[in-house]
């Protein structure tokens, strides 16, 4: 299977940061990697694909990058409705799997 | 609207069985792979089972393959899994989660509300 790490698990942030958060494949996983929300209690949502490409619908200061093994999620500024937990997931082999989370709050 | 709509949650004693469903609308749900993830209580994701669009493709995890099983039925907008012989560990939200593609599980970009399946005696 496919190992899915993510940096760091938690993380702080003032209203307006840039918040950026990584994602790291056990593998090569070319450009087949997601990126979800999830707020407390709701199901998660999907934000990015393909590592880049945004959800319609998802605001533009959301946005993904990368390829190969090496992810990385950018929050351009933070915004109180971003509190939620972050998720990558590859689906480059089976199962598909998702990292740990990465928990945003605000400080 | 698009929207997934779960049921079929509920307790179970080990060993016992369950079926969760998950009613589609708003799509064209024969075009679509479906998915059913799950999250155990406090915890991340699991992806545990793809069925394609035909239902003629199907995928597991391997924590429950040989005990779940995936089907469609595109005439019914429904998507089920059966679960036998639940253990503690298969306790959870179960989300269905609708596919990007066709075919194989891809990106999830619509979720149910999920629905809780608790295993215990």
């Amino acid at each position: 299977d496919i190992q899915m790490t993510q940096s760091p698990s938690s993380l702080s942030a003032s209203v307006g940061d840039r918040v950026t958060i990584t994602c790291q494949a056990s593998q090569d996983i070319s450009n087949y990697l997601n990126w979800y929300q999830q707020k407390p209690g709701k199901a998660p949502k999907l934000l990015i694909y393909d590592a880049s490409n945004l959800e319609t619908g998802v605001p533009s200061r959301f946005s993904g990058s990368g390829s190969g093994t090496d992810f990385t999620f950018t929050i351009s500024s933070l915004q109180p409705e971003d509190i939620a937990t972050y998720y990558c997931q590859q689906y480059d082999n089976l199962p598909r799997t998702f990292g740990p989370g990465t928990k945003v709050d605000i400080k | 609207e698009v929207q997934l709509l779960e049921s079929g949650g509920g307790l179970v004693q080990p060993g016992g069985s369950l079926r969760l469903s998950c009613a589609a609308s708003g799509f064209t749900f024969s075009s679509y792979a479906m998915s059913w993830v799950r999250q155990a209580p406090g915890k991340g994701l699991e992806w545990v089972s793809a069925i394609s669009g035909s239902g003629g493709s199907t995928y597991y995890a391997d924590s429950v393959k040989g005990r779940f099983t995936i089907s469609r039925d595109n005439s019914k907008n429904t998507l089920y899994l059966q679960m036998n012989s639940l253990r503690a560990e298969d306790t959870a939200v179960y989300y269905c989660a609708k596919d990007h593609h066709l075919i194989a599980p891809s990106a999830f970009d619509i979720w149910g509300q999920g629905t809780m399946v608790t295993v215990s005696s």
